[in-house]
C-alpha cells in the first residue's frame, strides 16, 4: 500500500493569510484527492488533483480559494487562501493504488490540523 | 436529497461481544460501499469493501453486508477488543466515477 506524508502536520494561521499543504507519495499514483474534515464531521471531498491540468473541483469549492498543484504522480499541494476561522479544519489527502477491479480503496496520509485565528 | 447516515450516538460494547454499526443511504447507486477506520489524530484507513452484487464478505473478524434494496451495510467486529475503539466511517463509491462520499462515522468504545 501507498505511504503518504503530508507537510505541515498542523499549522495556526491568522486570517487572511494562505497556507500551502504538501502531499508526498512513495510511490506513483494516478489518483490523488484532497479532502477536507471539519471537527465532529464527515470528509469531504474538495477536489481531485489531475497530474499536467487543472483540478477538478466538487460543488462548493473553488479554485481562487483552494489551488491545487500536481506537478507530476507522487506530489501535490493545496493551498488554503486568504484564510478565515471557518477554514479551521483537518485538510487530507489520500490516494487510490491499484486497478478500477480493486474498488477503489484510498489511502490517507494523516493530514494537516489547520487552526485559524 | 443525498444521504449518508450511520449511528450518530456512539456505540459502547463490553470486550468479546460482537459489535454492529450500520450505515444507511438514500438515492445513491454505489457500485462499492466501503468501511474505514480513523483513530484521533490519523488520517482513514482503508478496512474492507463490497461490491453492488455482493451479500456478504469477511476479513478475520470483521465482516460487512451490503443490502441494496433496503439501502444499507451493517458492519460487524466479532470478539471485540479494546484496540478495537476507533471512529468507524462508511463509503459509497459512486458508478460514475471513482468519488468517495463519506458518512460522518460511528465512535466505538470497547471496555474491558
Amino acid at each position: 500500500s501507498a505511504v503518504i506524508s503530508q507537510k505541515p502536520s498542523r499549522d495556526i494561521c491568522q486570517r487572511g493569510t494562505s497556507l500551502t499543504i504538501q502531499c508526498q507519495v512513495d510511490s506513483q499514483v494516478t489518483m490523488m484527492f484532497w479532502y477536507r474534515q471539519q471537527p465532529g464531521q464527515s470528509l469531504t471531498l474538495i477536489a481531485t488533483a489531475n497530474q499536467g491540468s487543472e483540478a477538478t473541483y466538487e460543488s462548493g469549492f473553488v479554485i481562487d480559494k483552494f489551488p491545487i498543484s500536481r506537478p507530476n504522480l507522487t506530489f501535490s499541494t493545496l493551498t488554503v487562501s486568504n484564510m478565515s476561522p471557518e477554514d479551521s479544519s483537518i485538510y487530507l489527502c489520500s490516494v487510490v493504488q491499484g486497478p478500477r477491479s480493486s474498488g477503489y480503496e484510498q489511502y490517507f496520509g494523516p493530514g494537516t490540523r489547520l487552526t485559524v485565528t | 436529497s443525498q444521504k449518508i447516515e450511520q449511528n450518530s450516538e456512539a456505540l459502547n460494547i463490553q470486550e468479546g461481544k460482537t459489535a454492529t454499526l450500520t450505515c444507511n443511504y438514500t438515492n445513491y447507486s454505489p457500485a462499492y460501499l466501503q468501511w474505514y477506520r480513523q483513530d484521533p489524530g490519523r488520517g482513514p484507513v482503508f478496512l474492507l469493501l463490497i461490491r453492488e452484487n455482493e451479500k456478504e464478505k469477511r476479513k478475520e473478524r470483521l465482516k460487512v453486508t451490503f443490502d441494496t434494496t433496503l439501502k444499507q451495510s451493517l458492519f460487524h467486529i466479532t470478539a471485540s477488543q479494546p484496540a478495537d475503539s476507533a471512529t468507524y466511517l462508511c463509503a459509497l463509491v459512486l458508478e460514475y466515477g471513482n468519488k468517495l462520499v463519506f458518512g460522518a462515522g460511528t465512535i466505538l468504545r470497547v471496555k474491558s
